[in-house]
C-alpha cells in the first residue's frame, strides 16, 4: 500500500530533551517536506527536501533540523525542544515538486507536547 | 502578500443537504490550486487540483471550480453524508516556486 508514514504518533516530552520524528515514504517520491499545524493557523512549512541531500527552509524553520540521506526517509529533529514547538507535525510527500500537477500525500501526523 | 481565505470557517449541515465551501486567494503568480479533505486527527487527503486553465474539477460527490479571473475557488458537496464531516482546506501553489499557500480550513460538520 502506497503512503507515507510517521513514528511516532504521540510523543510527550521535556524542554531541552533531543527527540526525531521519523517519516518514510514507500513511493518513490523525490520531494518531501515538513509542516506544522497549530489551532486557527493554516499548516506551516517546516522544511522541504528536493532530493537526496538537498533540503531547504520553509517558513517556519527555527528550532529543526533535517537530513534527506536516503530517497524514502525525511527525518525531523528537534535538538532542544521548546513548549511553543507543541503542535501536530504533518509529513507529506510528491512525485516531484510541488508546482507541477502532482497530487502530496501526507503522513497520519505526530502530536507532540512539549512540557 | 499572497493569502488563501476561506469561508465559512465552520458550518453544520443536515444529512442529504447540499453546501458550498469558498476560498478566496490573492497569491501571483498563480500555479494552481488544491482542496483537502482532513479528518480529525489525520492527514489531509487531496480531493482535486486545478490549474488556471480549468473551470471545475469532479470527484464523486464534490466538485470545485476555479474563477481565476476574480481568484475565487469554491467546493460544491453534494447530496452530503456523516462521512464528509471534516475540515476542508484550499491551498495554492506560487508560480515558479515550490511555495504552497495553505487556508485555515472549513469545518463541516454534518448531522443525521
Amino acid at each position: 500500500e502506497a503512503q507515507v508514514t510517521q513514528n511516532p504518533r504521540y510523543l510527550i516530552t521535556v524542554t531541552g530533551k533531543k527527540l526525531t520524528v521519523t517519516c518514510s515514504q514507500n513511493m518513490n517520491h523525490e520531494y518531501m517536506s515538513w509542516y506544522r499545524q497549530d489551532p486557527g493557523l493554516g499548516l506551516r512549512q517546516i522544511y522541504y527536501s528536493m532530493n537526496v541531500e538537498v533540503t531547504d527552509k520553509g517558513d517556519v524553520p527555527e528550532g529543526y533540523k533535517v537530513s534527506r540521506k536516503e530517497k524514502r526517509n525525511f527525518p525531523l529533529i528537534l535538538e532542544s525542544p521548546s513548549p511553543n514547538q507543541t503542535s501536530l507535525y504533518f509529513c507529506a510527500s510528491s512525485i516531484v515538486r510541488p508546482r507541477a500537477y502532482e497530487t502530496q500525500y501526507f503522513g497520519p501526523g505526530t502530536r507532540l507536547l512539549v512540557l | 502578500k499572497n493569502q488563501v481565505e476561506q469561508s465559512p470557517q465552520s458550518l453544520i449541515i443536515l444529512e442529504g443537504k447540499n453546501c458550498t465551501l469558498q476560498c478566496n486567494y490573492t497569491v501571483s503568480p498563480f500555479s494552481n490550486l488544491r482542496w483537502y479533505k482532513q479528518d480529525t486527527g489525520r492527514g489531509p487527503v487531496s480531493l482535486t487540483i486545478m490549474t488556471f486553465s480549468e473551470n471545475t474539477k469532479s470527484n464523486g460527490r464534490y466538485t470545485a471550480t476555479l474563477d481565476a479571473d476574480t481568484k475565487q475557488s469554491s467546493l460544491h458537496i453534494t447530496a452530503s453524508q456523516l462521512s464528509d464531516s471534516a475540515s476542508y482546506i484550499c491551498v495554492v501553489s506560487v508560480g515558479n516556486t515550490d511555495k504552497l499557500i495553505f487556508g485555515t480550513g472549513t469545518r463541516l460538520q454534518v448531522f443525521p
